[in-house]
């Protein structure tokens, strides 16, 4: 998992609330992206980061919100408003935004109740 | 639409047999081709990189080839075993200011005693 850290590993949240997954890396890396996996279908980008303290929407951002106050740091917060939660979240990191390899955290399974 | 399709969807080979897994891209224009390996509830681990001037790269047992051409590429697993068993996703970087990525829906692989 090189270098990148996912928290909690498995997630349950009840309809109506907001829960925030943790993403690290120690790679140095400048960039950072938040991805959504459901069974069958392609990664898809919610959110990514090419910098400290900006951050850009990604082709699903709707119902997400993320912050980057910190170059290792990348949370990803999904809120009450997304529809759909449940699915696994994958958060990855790459040296610069021009196309480099991106390593991947460990992944966050989120199930709504 | 720039999309990239996989196939087949699931394998089931025996242990020590070879296979070959295929992906094809309408991405266009496109700056490099990689494959990762995702085992069950992890993140996804890169196998292979390739920029559209490379017709073969090899990994171990793992060797991608690249017609870019035909917007072709495929994964041949030499000699399988246990532990291939695995996901394996094509991705392809569209080649815009966003260099944003394209992945597969992935191939299932079951290798088999």
């Amino acid at each position: 998992d090189g270098g990148i850290t996912q928290s909690p590993k498995y997630l349950f949240r009840k309809e109506g609330q907001n829960v925030t997954l943790s993403c690290e890396q120690n790679l140095n890396h400048d960039a950072m992206y938040w991805y959504r996996q459901d069974p069958g279908q392609g990664l898809r980008l919610i959110y990514y980061s090419q910098i400290v303290n900006d951050f850009q929407k990604g082709d699903i951002a709707e119902g997400y919100s993320v912050s980057r106050e910190k170059k290792e740091s990348f949370p990803l917060t999904v809120t009450s408003a997304q529809k759909n939660p449940t699915a696994f979240y994958l958060c990855a990191s790459s040296m610069v935004w021009t196309g480099y390899e991106q390593f991947f955290g460990p992944g966050t399974r989120l199930t709504v109740l | 639409k720039n999309q990239v399709e996989q196939s087949p969807q699931s394998l089931i080979i025996l242990e020590g047999k070879n296979c070959t897994l295929q992906c094809n891209y309408t991405v266009s224009p496109f700056s490099n081709l990689r494959w990762y390996k995702q085992d069950t509830g992890r993140g996804p681990v890169s196998l292979t990189i390739m920029t559209f001037s490379e017709n073969t790269k090899s990994n171990g047992r793992y060797t991608a080839t690249l017609d870019a051409d035909t917007k072709q590429s495929s994964l041949h697993i030499t000699a399988s075993q246990l532990s291939d068993s695995a996901s394996y996703i094509c991705v392809v970087t569209y080649m815009d200011s966003s260099y944003k990525l394209i992945f597969g829906s992935g191939t299932r692989l079951l290798v088999r005693p």
